[in-house]
């Protein structure tokens, strides 16, 4: 079974709009963590958010939000007033605290900001 | 600046040929780690090292081979016995095992001809 799930292969949005990039998860334990990260053309993957099982409010940074939805298994990160320039892929993954160390990812969604 | 420089960005090789990728650090991070990348499917893990002289197998570490002789510096060998080692290879570190956030290289494509 897929621990990660992103439903939307690509998605085209205007510039100046939000963008919202659907991520659910699925574990059995009950200290893990979210993350996304963004891989533009060039291939390296940046880090953008976290956010940990146990945090009560949504991680915020910058321009990026992660909406943490703990009973639906759903932390889709946000992306306000979208720019050319975060046209990429993006990444959600899951680490699972208490069972393995190491990042299960998803398999991506390709964002496309239109000008 | 400190980052992580992976070479060769682009390689070719032929069936039955070993092959090394070269990864190296400055940031001083104990943890490093080499992920595969195919095209529609998410990161998976080849091996990891969480310390100097020590490294651990990933969810696909058949066909591959690493080295963590020194702390910058984490070699991965795709070798014959890969079956199909044509990807997109990532090197990330962290500064240990149990951190938040990796640190990636640019990535280093390898095509089987």
């Amino acid at each position: 079974a897929q621990k990660i799930t992103q439903t939307q292969p690509g998605m085209f949005v205007q510039e100046k709009e939000a963008v919202t990039l659907d991520c659910t998860y699925d574990t059995s334990d009950q200290s893990y963590g979210l993350f996304w990260y963004k891989q533009p053309s060039s291939g390296e993957m940046i880090f953008l958010i976290y956010q940990g099982s146990y945090d009560e409010q949504n991680a915020t940074e910058g321009r990026y939000s992660l909406n943490f939805q703990k009973a639906r298994k759903s932390a889709n990160l946000v992306i306000s007033a979208s720019q050319l320039g975060d046209s990429a892929m993006y990444f959600c993954a899951m680490r699972e605290w208490d069972s393995n160390y190491q990042l299960i990812w998803g398999a991506g969604t390709k964002l496309i900001i239109k000008p | 600046d400190g980052g992580i420089t992976q070479s060769p960005k682009y390689l070719f090789r032929k069936e039955g040929q070993n092959v090394t990728l070269s990864c190296e650090q400055n940031l001083n991070h104990d943890a490093m780690y080499w992920y595969r990348q195919d095209p529609g499917q998410g990161l998976r893990l080849i091996y990891y090292s969480q310390i100097v002289n020590d490294f651990q197998k990933g969810d696909i570490a058949e066909g591959y081979s690493v080295s963590r002789e020194k702390k910058e510096s984490f070699p991965l060998t795709v070798t014959s016995a890969q079956k199909n080692p044509t990807a997109f290879y990532l090197c990330a570190s962290s500064i240990d095992g149990g951190q938040v956030e990796l640190f990636f290289g640019e990535g280093s494509r390898l095509t089987v001809l």
